[in-house]
């Protein structure tokens, strides 16, 4: 389809185990952000990339996430040494960088550490 | 900090009627506004924005409205649907949009037949 694609849908893992979630954006869409949603919470920002600036990492919650994309395309996101509050929904938008244009969010990947 | 807030965390309304979502910020740096609809076990989907120039915006059954002077805007839906039955977010961003979303945490909507 032509909207913004994550993977897996659903991932269970053991507390300490390592983690990596992909998003492949809408093509054309230059920038493209990580969210993450807690049970009950609204969505809160992760990370930012934009071209080949450098990324707006100010959301990652601690040195454990981390993000690449490469290009505009794929960017994965990693987490090293689960922890259960780290259990989240995932979220991935991408958008056209131009004023006034929405993000698009794909379905997100549902997160459980064990 | 919440920069976003709605204060709502439901609503139920009868299918027909006007349903007023509300949200509040905080942040003067904010300047596009969104409100995303969203589905369990889906991603939000884009609803409806409106620039910090305008003070309303419509599409069909939607119209939102800002009152930047009391950083304050609303979702107006009508006439209400079942199928109109979500949670809305509402979502505020710095310049024009290209920055982060920040998001409130949510209204669920009930449209009940």
């Amino acid at each position: 389809g032509a909207g913004v694609s994550q993977s897996p849908s659903n991932k269970v893992t053991e507390k300490g185990k390592d983690v990596e979630l992909r998003c492949d954006p809408i093509s054309g869409h230059t920038a493209l952000y990580w969210y993450r949603q807690r049970l009950g919470q609204g969505l809160e920002f992760l990370i930012y990339f934009q071209g080949n600036s450098a990324p707006d990492k100010s959301g990652l919650p601690s040195d454990r996430f981390s993000a690449e994309r490469t290009g505009e395309s794929v960017s994965t996101l990693t987490i090293q040494r689960t922890q259960q509050e780290d259990s989240a929904v995932y979220l991935c938008a991408s958008s056209l960088r131009q004023f006034n244009q929405p993000q698009h969010f794909g379905d997100g990947t549902r997160l459980s550490i064990l | 900090d919440q920069q976003v807030k709605q204060n709502s965390p439901s609503l139920s309304v009868q299918e027909g009627r006007i349903s007023i979502l509300n949200c509040d910020y905080t942040n003067s740096m904010f300047d596009y506004f969104l409100w995303y609809k969203k589905y369990p076990a889906e991603g939000p989907t884009f609803l409806i924005s409106i620039s910090s120039i305008k003070d309303k915006n419509e599409d069909g059954r939607f119209t939102v409205f800002l009152n930047k002077s009391a950083k304050h805007l609303s979702l107006h839906i009508v006439p209400s649907q079942p199928g109109d039955s979500a949670v809305y977010f509402c979502a505020a961003s710095a310049q024009g949009g290209s920055e982060k979303l920040v998001f409130g945490k949510g209204t669920k909507l009930t449209v009940n037949p």
